[in-house]
């Protein structure tokens, strides 16, 4: 069965300090791809990243970094410096081809606060 | 580049009435994803389309539910009957073609059922 995990339902921290996100998978597929979702008080989710499963290299963009590590099934999301905008819940999902389609299976969310 | 557009945005209704949501994904993108999201929970996948037909429907999707895509374009979410369960964020997504290529989401649809 595929799963997603973001054991921290919320976190809590000051303006410019520096935020990791937590999210484990399961998956017995050996092609998946995953991905970061950000979901602001407006309520649209908005894509950050997607990541194959044959690409275990790191990145960065700006104030973001992800963390993808196969033998622990993590994919991990860091905020560098963080900011109030970046007060949002945040979403890991995995997608897996079943049937013909796509579908994202999401984690639960771990809403992230940033105080001034 | 106009984005995915949902209507409409909120949705009020009683118990047992029929209400039907409309989703227009983004113009060159054919796949068309339904979602579910309840409070404090991730998005559930309910249906997919690749153009006009409709590959997969999750088991979430009872009887009372019914999607379409009649030209691969725009597609409706229709919930008939409708229960206090149902109150939810109804999400929309699209995406290409390419081999699990990011899905860009519709602000959704709020229904709540009194």
């Amino acid at each position: 069965a595929q799963k997603v995990t973001q054991a921290q339902t919320e976190i809590s921290v000051v303006e410019k300090e520096d935020v990791t996100l937590d999210c484990v998978y399961e998956t017995r597929d050996t092609t998946y791809y995953l991905f970061w979702y950000k979901q602001p008080p407006s309520g649209e989710l908005v894509f950050l990243i997607r990541r194959n499963s044959f690409d275990e290299q790191n990145e960065i963009s700006g104030r973001y970094s992800w963390n993808f590590q196969k033998s622990t099934s993590s994919f991990n999301f860091t905020i560098t410096a963080s900011q109030v905008v970046d007060s949002a819940v945040y979403f890991c999902a995995l997608s897996f081809i079943q049937g013909g389609s796509e579908k994202l299976v999401f984690g639960k969310g771990t809403k992230l606060t940033v105080n001034p | 580049d106009t984005g995915v557009s949902q209507n409409p945005r909120h949705k009020i209704t009683k118990r047992g009435q029929n209400v039907t949501f409309r989703c227009d994904p983004i113009s060159e993108h054919n796949r068309l994803y339904w979602y579910r999201q309840t409070l404090g929970q991730g998005p559930e996948f309910l249906t997919y389309f690749q153009n006009e037909a409709q590959l997969e429907k999750s088991r979430l999707l009872s009887d009372r539910f019914s999607a379409e895509r009649p030209k691969g374009s725009f597609s409706t979410l229709e919930i008939q009957r409708t229960e206090q369960g149902d109150s939810a964020m109804y999400l929309c997504a699209s995406s290409l073609v390419q081999g699990a290529a990011e899905q860009y989401f519709g602000p959704g649809t709020r229904l709540t059922v009194t």
